[in-house]
């Protein structure tokens, strides 16, 4: 079965850092491209990072390039998020999804059940 | 960046009904075109990919049309689990975008 587990959300403060990760198993990790999609408090969905499944393309949304820094850990069947400058607007869900296999930018076909980030003073 | 604008913000409908759900991109994605489910407090979940495709384990009764910039979602008879939000996402240029929602309610 195919699981993905995040982890390292909670309380920040403005200007702090913060480091997700995402956990997976079931499937063959190194095979698959992983994206961060977040959504802030009753709002919808926002493309925040994806990673290809060697690591060596890396795209960002712009509302947090240079801020945030998306990794993998093939070995340990890990994504990373680490997030630094943080503003109140990066409030929000965050899950990790994975793409459908395949060549270019494509759907997710699973998605993790989210850790909360929660930037406030 | 491609705007996603999905109309209407919320729909009512009986069960048993039909409900279409539209979505507009601001410049062609091709059929690099996505639709996703997500009900309170749960990830979103893939119905429909390539504009027409259903996922692994999706009803019949979800139906994906389009291509360009106009899109469709039809859920041909409701049942009861199809009351949720519904996102489309294109994935055809970077960065990827989602539209606002559509909220599906009973009437």
């Amino acid at each position: 079965e195919v699981q993905l587990v995040e982890s390292g959300g909670g309380l920040v403060k403005p200007g702090g850092s913060l480091r997700l990760s995402c956990a997976a198993s079931g499937f063959t990790f190194s095979s698959y491209s992983i994206n961060w999609v977040r959504q802030a408090p009753g709002t919808g969905l926002e493309w925040v990072s994806a990673i290809s499944s060697s690591g060596d393309s890396i795209s960002y949304a712009d509302s947090v390039k240079g801020r945030f820094t998306i990794s993998r850990d093939n070995a340990k069947n890990s994504l990373y998020l680490q997030m630094d400058s943080l503003r109140a607007e990066d409030t929000a869900v965050y899950y990790c999804a994975r793409e459908l296999f395949g060549s270019g930018a494509r759907p997710y076909d699973y998605w993790g059940q989210g850790t909360l980030v929660t930037v406030s003073s | 960046e491609i705007v996603m604008t999905q109309s209407p913000a919320t729909l009512s409908v009986s069960p048993g009904e039909r409900a279409t759900l539209s979505c507009r991109a601001s410049q062609s994605v091709s059929s690099n075109l996505a639709w996703y489910q997500q009900k309170p407090g749960q990830a979103p979940r893939l119905l429909i990919y390539d504009a027409s495709t259903r996922a692994t384990g999706i009803p019949a009764r979800f139906s994906g049309r389009g291509s360009g910039t106009e899109f469709t979602l039809t859920i041909s008879s409701l049942q009861s689990e199809d009351f949720a939000v519904y996102y489309c996402q294109q994935y055809n240029n970077w960065p990827l975008t989602f539209g606002g929602g559509t909220k599906v309610e009973i009437k």
